[in-house]
């Protein structure tokens, strides 16, 4: 069976400081995809980053990165010098070649001024 | 190029109702998901549609289904509306394997 874990349910951190959102997965499959999304107040689910369980490379975007470990299960995602426009769900999420995605529950990130 | 759009963007029903929404994926885009989004459950995969046909489905009840069109737009119709149906739905569309792009979803409410 196919799972995401995101254990933080909710963070807070004043602006500017780094923030680490933990995602931990769980998948009987070789081949698999990882992603986050990003769900602003609007509603829409925003495509941050996906990765591929044979690219186990750190990337670094603008003020985002994230950290592929698969000895660990784990795809966290680091928001460096944070800013109030990041305030947003986040989720974590887990594919296989189906195109079927399993999403964990989110963290609920808010930015303080 | 234009995102996913879903119609309507708000909708209340009664229970018992039947309703259906529409969802038009990225041009070129073959598949179609969708999700369903409660603050309870979370994010949780409905279906999913490529070429016309269904490929995969999650664990909803019957009174959930759904349909693509040859142009690739999708319909999901929620038959006999119960209030748990309330909920925020989740059209999404891909070209390669897994990188979904999402519409801004329908908001339905059950009373």
């Amino acid at each position: 069976a196919q799972k995401v874990t995101q254990a933080q349910t909710e963070i807070s951190v004043v602006e500017k400081e780094d923030v680490t959102l933990d995602c931990v997965y769980e998948t009987r499959d070789t081949t698999y995809y990882l992603f986050w999304y990003k769900q602003p107040p609007s509603g829409e689910l925003v495509f941050l980053i996906r990765r591929n369980s044979f690219d186990e490379q750190n990337e670094i975007s603008g003020r985002y990165s994230w950290n592929f470990q698969k000895s660990t299960s784990s795809f966290n995602f680091t928001i460096t010098a944070s800013q109030v426009v990041d305030s947003a769900v986040y989720f974590c999420a887990l594919g296989n070649r189906d195109d079927k995605i399993i999403f964990g529950k989110g963290t609920r990130l808010h930015i303080l001024p | 190029k234009a995102g996913v759009t879903q119609t309507p963007r708000y909708l209340i029903k009664t229970r018992g109702q039947q309703v259906t929404l529409s969802c038009s994926p990225i041009s070129g885009h073959r598949s179609v998901s969708w999700y369903q989004q409660t603050p309870g459950q979370g994010l949780q995969f409905l279906f999913e549609y490529f070429s016309e046909t269904q490929r995969n489905k999650g664990n909803f009840p019957g009174r959930f289904s759904g349909r693509q069109f040859s142009n690739s737009r999708s319909e999901m119709n929620v038959s006999t509306l119960e209030l748990g149906d309330s909920a925020l739905y989740l059209c999404a569309s891909s070209w390669v394997y897994n990188e979904q792009f999402f519409g801004p979803g329908t908001r339905l409410t059950v009373l």
